[in-house]
């Protein structure tokens, strides 16, 4: 089954530390892209950064980046020197070639809180 | 640029009254679709379309509606409304649902509540 899993609820970070997002993902689709979103409390989804399954190298995006690891079905989200602005509900999610619906599976969410 | 404009941003209902949600885009997407997020389970697809008179359904169609006569606008239609469907109800579009890396571009949401 198509599945995205963010095992961590909630989680807390020290400003200008970095912090780590889980994601972990389930397929068996050779294609596929991987994407996290940031929902503030304002409610808008934006989007933050962006990996294909075939992409050779890990994708960053300024303080953003995504440590992917093929084998472990894994698409983490690092970001790094945290902001108090950066507090927020973060979504992975998976989109399918196959299919063609353009449908991007997400994971429940974590809540990251940024301490000053 | 607009992007992606609902409307209205609050509604209240009661059972088994109808409503429409309105969605509009000015990026010229092909693709466009409507999500409902709910606590503890992330966001679902409820329908979707890939150009103006195609559309078709997502995850949790049931009770939910849509037409697409312009490549602009995609309203969503609750047909009699159930508290079920209190949620927050996300309009997005894309350029292209085939390719992997068109990411989808997001409303600001609809909060639902059905007494």
């Amino acid at each position: 089954a198509q599945k995205i899993t963010q095992t961590q609820p909630g989680m807390f970070v020290q400003e200008k530390e970095a912090v780590t997002l889980d994601c972990t993902y389930d397929t068996s689709d050779p294609s596929y892209g991987l994407f996290w979103y940031k929902q503030p409390s304002s409610g808008e989804m934006i989007f933050l950064i962006y990996q294909g399954s075939y992409d050779q190298q890990n994708a960053t995006e300024g303080r953003y980046s995504l440590n992917f690891q093929k084998a472990r079905k894994s698409a983490n989200l690092v970001i790094s020197a945290s902001q108090l602005g950066d507090s927020a509900m973060y979504f992975c999610a998976m989109k399918l070639s196959s299919g063609n619906t353009g449908k991007l599976i997400f994971g429940q969410g974590t809540t990251l809180q940024v301490k000053p | 640029n607009a992007g992606v404009t609902q409307t209205p941003k609050f509604q209240v209902l009661k059972t088994g009254q109808s409503m429409t949600l309105q969605c509009a885009q000015d990026m010229n997407h092909e693709y466009m679709s409507w999500y409902r997020q709910d606590p503890g389970m992330g966001l679902r697809l409820i329908h979707y379309s890939v150009g103006a008179g195609i559309t078709d359904q997502g995850e949790v169609p049931n009770g939910y509606n849509v037409s697409r006569s312009t490549t602009e606008d995609f309203p969503l239609r609750l047909l009699s409304a159930a508290p079920s469907q209190t949620s927050v109800y996300f309009c997005a579009s894309s350029y292209q649902q085939g390719q992997l890396f068109s990411p989808l571009h997001f409303g600001n949401g609809t909060r639902l509540t059905v007494t």
